[in-house]
């Protein structure tokens, strides 16, 4: 138990659905994380959040939309995927996100496969 | 950008010692991250480091060399629980969110 806390933990979506995909954190962190990870591929970051605030996003396809309505909490909402956006999606969480050498707290993922 | 090498797998038998390297160039370096992933798992930090050598923690140690844009994660005492994949991230100069590799594949059988 790394302290975050994702859900669900599996989920089966076609092309044409919408779903969200939660991601909860009680260690006090100020910044808050997406990642992808998939089969044979490094870990992808995907949005970064500091303060409720996204500082980052790296040239994610608009399908996924993230969202942080306050520090403790996250979602990545998903629309008209692809089946190659199947993959296990981590949340991550640290103290902040501006400093060298932070600690990310990673919870378990949500293993996604789009049909 | 970044270019993070490390291998995708290895095997190692209990109680013996392995290394796993991990190369990388980047534009600008602020330090290389271990983590450990267990099949199904989150990935859990192991190490940080930024200035050159060795640091031990347990049965873990890893080594940075700056200059040879290398790093390596040392386990001694192999058990089977160590049996994971382990991650080599390092941070690029204007970003404190470090790059990941693929991550190694550890099997340690008895």
């Amino acid at each position: 138990e790394t302290g975050v806390t994702q859900t669900p933990r599996h989920l089966v979506m076609g092309m044409t659905n919408k779903k969200s995909l939660k991601c909860e954190q009680h260690l006090g962190h100020n910044a808050m994380y997406w990642y992808k990870q998939s089969a044979k591929k490094p870990l992808e970051l995907m949005f970064v959040y500091s303060l409720e605030e996204r500082v980052e996003n790296n040239s994610v396809p608009s399908r996924f939309s993230p969202e942080c309505p306050n520090s403790s909490h996250l979602f990545l909402h998903l629309h008209t995927l692809q089946p190659e956006d199947s993959a296990l999606y981590l949340c991550a969480s640290s103290p902040q996100s501006n400093e060298w050498g932070t600690e990310a707290f990673f919870g378990q993922g949500t293993r996604l496969t789009v049909v | 950008g970044q270019n993070i090498d490390q291998p995708t797998e290895m095997t190692a038998t209990e109680g013996a010692i392995v290394q796993i390297n991990c190369t990388y160039q980047t534009s600008g370096f602020n330090g290389l991250f271990w983590y450990q992933q267990h099949a199904g798992e989150a990935p859990t930090f192991l190490s940080y480091n930024v200035l050159d050598g060795l640091e031990e923690k347990g049965r873990f140690s890893s080594f940075l060399s700056r200059s040879k844009g290398y790093s390596y994660l040392l386990l001694k005492e192999l058990q089977m629980k160590d049996s994971a994949s382990y991650l080599c991230a390092a941070g690029e100069g204007g970003s404190y969110i470090p790059t990941f590799g693929r991550g190694t594949s550890l099997i340690v059988h008895p």
